[in-house]
């Protein structure tokens, strides 16, 4: 049982370059969430999915976008990265929306140059 | 979502009991107190959870007085690797909205030898 997995761990793009990061979890959770983390701040929600096939915008999802084709991945895509995108982002899941407890992932470094 | 004001920081010393307080004067009836802890460099990680007097497990107690107003995260004996910043988030687990959660700025505490 990994848990949450982030890939990749550190990543490094040029201004206008896309990328995915990948969050997997087999924990078969319905509820998972990317956030992004940028320094002396808390973290701050991107997109969150209710279950298989759903998406929906949390506080800052301006610049990205997201899938969840299969429960147990959920996607989050930079179409055209920006400096202002460098973070640490963060996948986590949960049971359902019944629950405060939310499983973390490791994180994702990315810096855009 | 209700909102939490908590100390930037805190010093402790090792051995010693460590009280973070919390404060959430617009705590809604049906909302639940949590605590996160994060270590450098990893994801958040659930603490304890309460909706009032008092909660204790094997790592800490959360005081919570009557008026909910407050809350308190106590840590007993601290040892170095209690050095994390922690984050008081308050909301209803059970209401159906995609289990958001609010982090504020969290507490980093540093405990010296």
């Amino acid at each position: 049982n990994a848990g949450v997995t982030q890939t990749p761990k550190f990543r490094v793009l040029k201004t206008g370059q896309s990328m995915t990061l990948l969050c997997a979890q087999d924990m078969n959770h319905e509820y998972m969430y990317w956030y992004r983390q940028d320094p002396g701040m808390g973290l701050r929600l991107i997109h969150y999915s209710v279950g298989e096939g759903t998406t929906a915008k949390g506080e800052v999802p301006d610049g990205y976008n997201v899938s969840r084709l299969k429960k147990q991945n959920f996607l989050l895509g930079l179409e055209s990265a920006a400096p202002s995108q460098t973070s640490v982002y963060f996948c986590a899941s949960t049971p359902s929306g019944g629950t405060d407890t939310q499983y973390f992932g490791p994180g994702t470094r990315l810096t855009v140059l | 979502l209700a909102k939490t004001t908590q100390p930037i920081s805190m010093d402790s010393y090792e051995g010693q009991e460590v009280n973070i307080t919390c404060s959430h004067n617009n705590i809604a009836t049906n909302d639940y107190i949590t605590w996160y802890q994060q270590f450098p460099s990893q994801g958040p990680r659930f603490i304890i959870q309460g909706y009032k007097t008092k909660v204790t497990n094997e790592v800490a107690s959360l005081f919570i007085p009557a008026d909910r107003k407050s809350s308190t995260l106590s840590l007993p004996r601290v040892s170095l690797s209690d050095t994390a910043v922690y984050y008081c988030l308050v909301g209803d687990p059970f209401y159906n909205q995609g289990g958001k959660l609010i982090f504020g700025q969290g507490t980093e505490l540093s405990v010296k030898p």
